[in-house]
């Protein structure tokens, strides 16, 4: 079974730039998460998707941050503009169903702000 | 506010030994508990699930307790070895199926 897929693994950008980063869950997966993990931090939840519906965007710096999941397949979190603060590893993970527990994580993505 | 704890300081023990990592958490009442291993550069992977109504749960090596009077999970490796060496962090579900993890403890284990 594939696990979840993310790109890209890196990205430099200079601050006041975009980055986006896409995620490919797992098949069958209904419920899709993007963490942000800053070093020496745990995962933190940025939004929390049920098919292509919005579970939870309670910590999900609107101002900046936006993520869509299309066909509640794919998902996209997109940064713009970027901040030094943003300087982070952004991980998808994904549940079979929302109150089954356990998450999928991918391999994350690194991004470095300057 | 819903806060977890972890021990912040890294975890340093012998071969053979086994680990105890403690996960404290306040403000809420999870219905479940679980625990995720995560190396350098690489996702966290789930290890173990205990329900609020479970006190003890076992999957090889590993044993998680859950106390909901104390509201503390410990996790348990037994006979450690140098694969074990990582970073575990701890994930109480709150209501409305949202997992939140905490900081996480590094493990070292030396041969």
């Amino acid at each position: 079974e594939a696990g979840v897929a993310q790109s890209p693994r890196y990205k430099i950008i200079e601050k006041r730039q975009s980055v986006a980063f896409w995620c490919n869950p797992i098949s069958g997966h209904a419920t899709l998460y993007w963490y942000q993990q800053i070093l020496g931090q745990g995962p933190k939840l940025l939004i929390q998707f049920q098919n292509n519906g919005v579970v939870d965007d309670s910590q999900l710096p609107k101002d900046r941050f936006s993520a869509e999941r299309l066909k509640g397949v794919d998902s996209t979190l997109k940064i713009q503009p970027a901040k030094l603060e943003d300087s982070a590893v952004y991980l998808c993970a994904s549940s079979y169903r929302v109150d089954t527990g356990e998450l999928f994580f991918g391999e994350g993505s690194r991004l470095t702000v300057l | 506010s819903q806060k977890i704890e972890q021990n912040s300081e890294a975890l340093n023990i012998q071969e053979g030994k086994t680990a105890t990592l403690t996960c404290n958490y306040t403000n809420y009442s999870p219905a479940y508990l679980q625990w995720y291993r995560q190396d350098p550069g690489r996702g966290p992977v789930f290890l173990l699930l205990i329900r609020e109504n479970e006190k003890e749960k076992r999957k090889e090596r590993l044993k998680v307790t859950f106390d909901t009077t104390l509201k503390q999970s410990l996790f348990h490796i037994t006979a450690s070895q140098p694969a074990d060496s990582a970073t575990y962090l701890c994930a109480p579900h709150t209501g409305g199926f949202k997992t939140i993890f905490g900081a996480g403890t590094r493990l070292f284990v030396k041969a």
